[in-house]
């Protein structure tokens, strides 16, 4: 069984403040993926990082992929209440002609104005 | 109309009921997923459709008996629930495997409470 932890599962932080939120597992997967949900609603795919050690930005999100391919991070500048949500990873891999997922249980963050 | 669609958003159900969820995708991808998401628990794939064929069943209860008629639709059909099925149940669709994987596009939800 492949699974992914993150941490922390709860950030309750100020409008302007720096954050980074982390997913780890000890499998190696073909691609990882973060995904924003918010409530009553269905997870957003944000970014997809496939190659070891990649670094995307995506305006005040920056993401990395770790170089053995097991780990992820995502780093948010100056959050903002917009911001505030449940961030998902996901790592993928290939099973009977389509890609499957395996998920984290997720950061819950909330940003306070 | 784009997206994933979701129907209905929410829905009671009481444990002698039967009734159906609807999902239906008009951004032409051929695999399909139904997940399960509980409070404090990752998503639960449940079903995976790829061509309209079931490639997975994640070991999940009877009860629970997905449709795919086409490569656009997929239904999960409900009967004699249990109170601890009661989540928000998510559909997703992919394009199938191809090389390079685009991620999943999913609907809202149906939040299906069971008493």
């Amino acid at each position: 069984t492949q699974l992914l932890e993150q941490s922390p599962q709860f950030l309750s932080i100020q409008e302007g403040e720096n954050l980074t939120v982390y997913c780890n597992s000890s499998s190696v997967f073909s691609s990882l993926q973060w995904y924003r949900q918010e409530p009553g609603e269905g997870p957003v795919l944000l970014v997809t990082v496939v190659t070891g050690g990649e670094v995307k930005k995506l305006k005040r999100l920056t993401f990395q992929f770790g170089d053995a391919r097991k780990d992820s991070s995502l780093h948010i500048t100056a959050a903002q209440p917009g911001d505030t949500g449940l961030y998902l990873c996901a790592g993928s891999y290939s099973g009977a002609g389509s890609y499957q997922l395996t998920f984290g249980k997720g950061t819950k963050l909330s940003v306070i104005p | 109309e784009t997206g994933v669609t979701q129907t209905p958003r929410h829905l009671v159900m009481g444990m002698t009921n039967k009734k159906s969820l609807k999902c239906e995708q008009h951004l032409g991808h051929n695999a399909m997923y139904w997940y399960k998401q509980s409070a404090k628990k990752p998503l639960e794939l449940m079903f995976v459709y790829n061509f309209k064929e079931q490639t997975e069943n994640n070991s999940v209860p009877s009860r629970f008996s997905p449709e795919c008629p086409n490569s656009s639709h997929l239904f999960l059909h409900l009967h004699t629930l249990q109170p601890e099925d009661s989540a928000l149940y998510l559909c997703a669709s992919s394009q199938s495997f191809t090389g390079e994987f685009h991620g999943y596009t999913f609907g809202s939800g149906t939040r299906l409470t069971v008493v």
